[in-house]
C-alpha cells in the first residue's frame, strides 16, 4: 500500500506568478483535501475533492483552485501569488463511503516560498 | 462553528517523564477527534483518533487520549517520553462537511 505523495518538495516563486502543486492519493482512497500551513500555525483547510468535484471550500480566494483526476490524484493551482502564500501545502487523502469520510492521511507537503 | 484550542504552545519535559498535551474543542454535535504529530520539515502523521466507542483511545508510539464529552476535551498522554518524541502535536476535530479543523499546535520538547 503506497502512502500519499506530493511534488515538488520545495518551490520558489516570485509575486504574481502561478504555481501548480501535485498530490497522489493513498491506494484505495477517493477523496483529497488540501491544507495550507503557515509557519508556526496549524493547517487551514483550503478545499476538498470527491469524484472529481469540489466538495467543500475554506476561506480562500478564487485564485486558489484545484482538480481531481479519475485516478484520484489531485492538483492545487494558485494564481497571482502573494507573499502571504508562502507556506507548507499539505494534501490528505481519505476514503468516503456511505456518505461518510473519516481518517485523513497526509503527504509530506510542498514548501512554497514566494519572493 | 467548531473550533479547537490547544492552550499550551510549548511543553518542556525531561526524558522518561510523563506528559499530557491538552486539547479542548467546541461542538454541539457528534465529533470525530484526531491527534497528529509533525516532525521538523515533514507532513502530519496520525497518532490516534476517536470516532465512537471507548473513550480511551490508544495510538502509536505509546500515546493515548481520552475523550471527555462533558468537558469537551481530548487530552493526549504518554507515561514516559523519549527524546524522539520531540515534535509538534496537533489536535483536530472533523466537522460535518468532513474537513479537519486544527488547533494551533503544541511543541513537545523532550530534554535529556
Amino acid at each position: 500500500e503506497t502512502g500519499v505523495t506530493q511534488s515538488p518538495t520545495h518551490l520558489i516563486k516570485t509575486r504574481g506568478q502561478q504555481v501548480t502543486l501535485r498530490c497522489s492519493s493513498q491506494s484505495g482512497h477517493n477523496t483529497v483535501s488540501w491544507y495550507q500551513q503557515a509557519l508556526g500555525q496549524g493547517p487551514q483547510f483550503i478545499f476538498q475533492y470527491y469524484r472529481e468535484e469540489e466538495n467543500g471550500r475554506g476561506n480562500f480566494p478564487p485564485r486558489f483552485s484545484g482538480l481531481q483526476f479519475p485516478n484520484y490524484s489531485s492538483e492545487l493551482n494558485v494564481n497571482a501569488l502573494e507573499l502571504d502564500d508562502s507556506a507548507l501545502y499539505l494534501c490528505a487523502s481519505s476514503l468516503r463511503r456511505g456518505g461518510r469520510t473519516d481518517t485523513q492521511y497526509f503527504g509530506p507537503g510542498t514548501r512554497l516560498t514566494v519572493l | 462553528a467548531q473550533s479547537v484550542t490547544q492552550l499550551d504552545s510549548q511543553v518542556p519535559v525531561f526524558e522518561e517523564a510523563p506528559v499530557e498535551l491538552r486539547c479542548n474543542y467546541s461542538s454541539s454535535v457528534s465529533v470525530y477527534l484526531f491527534w497528529y504529530v509533525q516532525y521538523p520539515n515533514q507532513g502530519l502523521q496520525l497518532l490516534l483518533k476517536y470516532l465512537s466507542g471507548s473513550t480511551l483511545v490508544k495510538g502509536i508510539n505509546g500515546f493515548e487520549a481520552e475523550f471527555n464529552k462533558s468537558q469537551t476535551s481530548f487530552h493526549l498522554r504518554k507515561p514516559s517520553v523519549h527524546i524522539s518524541d520531540t515534535a509538534e502535536y496537533f489536535c483536530a476535530v472533523m466537522d460535518s462537511s468532513y474537513k479537519l479543523i486544527f488547533g494551533s499546535g503544541t511543541r513537545l520538547l523532550v530534554r535529556p
